[in-house]
């Protein structure tokens, strides 16, 4: 598609309940970042993508998150015993080969609520 | 998870007015950049900095990447209603560019 798609684009769950979010990176782009913004914050890094491999998953707060790649494009976030702390804007960006200096372009977000 | 200080949090002004804030980290950054984000949205790039001391202009909008590497300032001209929104700073890690995000100044432009 023409941008970064992110599915769905809101999501409402009762605390302790699994969840999957989506997204659609730019076709081509080797490079699939999540992010993580809190009301009124800036967005934080959760995992980094290079191909179909998790080239830096140092931030991702504990096990309960978990993503995969499995073909190098499409990539799924997993939150398994949601908490309501984990309620937040998740947001996805892709970027040509995130090797240095290249552009990374973000979808519009999924905003999970956790109640 | 690490933030970049960005300053001033929020900001009040009228239309044709300048606006300028800033950022600051702990830590060297090799590239410097600055996004918008409107209610709803992603972040979108506005300026990407990549050299110390580079001063780099785009229309309305002007950004230093301070010679310490350990900082920028965003300058806004002759504002207008549709630069509402709130503005991140973000430091670009070399090998992964993966971006460590400014805590954001929201911007009210009143007609």
């Amino acid at each position: 598609g023409a941008g970064v798609s992110q599915t769905p684009s809101n999501k409402v769950t009762e605390k302790g309940k699994y969840v999957e979010l989506r997204c659609d990176p730019i076709s081509g782009h080797t490079a699939l970042y999540w992010y993580r913004q809190s009301l009124g914050q800036g967005p934080e890094f959760l995992i980094y993508f290079q191909g179909t491999g998790a080239a830096d998953d140092s931030g991702l707060p504990n096990d309960r998150f978990f993503a995969v790649r499995p073909e190098g494009s499409v990539s799924t976030l997993k939150i398994q015993r949601t908490e309501r702390g984990d309620s937040a804007v998740y947001l996805c960006a892709s970027s040509l080969m995130g090797q240095g200096n290249t552009e990374a372009f973000f979808g519009q977000g999924t905003r999970l609520t956790v109640v | 998870g690490q933030q970049l200080n960005q300053s001033p949090q929020s900001m009040f002004i009228q239309e044709g007015e300048d606006v300028s804030m800033n950022c600051t980290s702990s830590s060297i950054f090799n590239t410097w950049l600055w996004y918008k984000q409107d209610p709803g949205e992603g972040p979108v790039l506005l300026i990407a900095l990549y050299k110390a001391g580079e001063l780099t202009s785009n229309g309305r909008l002007t950004a230093q990447f301070g010679i310490t590497r350990k900082d920028s300032f965003l300058n806004i001209s002759a504002s207008i209603p549709s630069d509402v929104g709130i503005y991140f700073c973000a430091g670009q890690e070399p090998e992964t560019d993966k971006l460590i995000f400014g805590t954001g100044t929201r911007l009210q432009v009143f007609p």
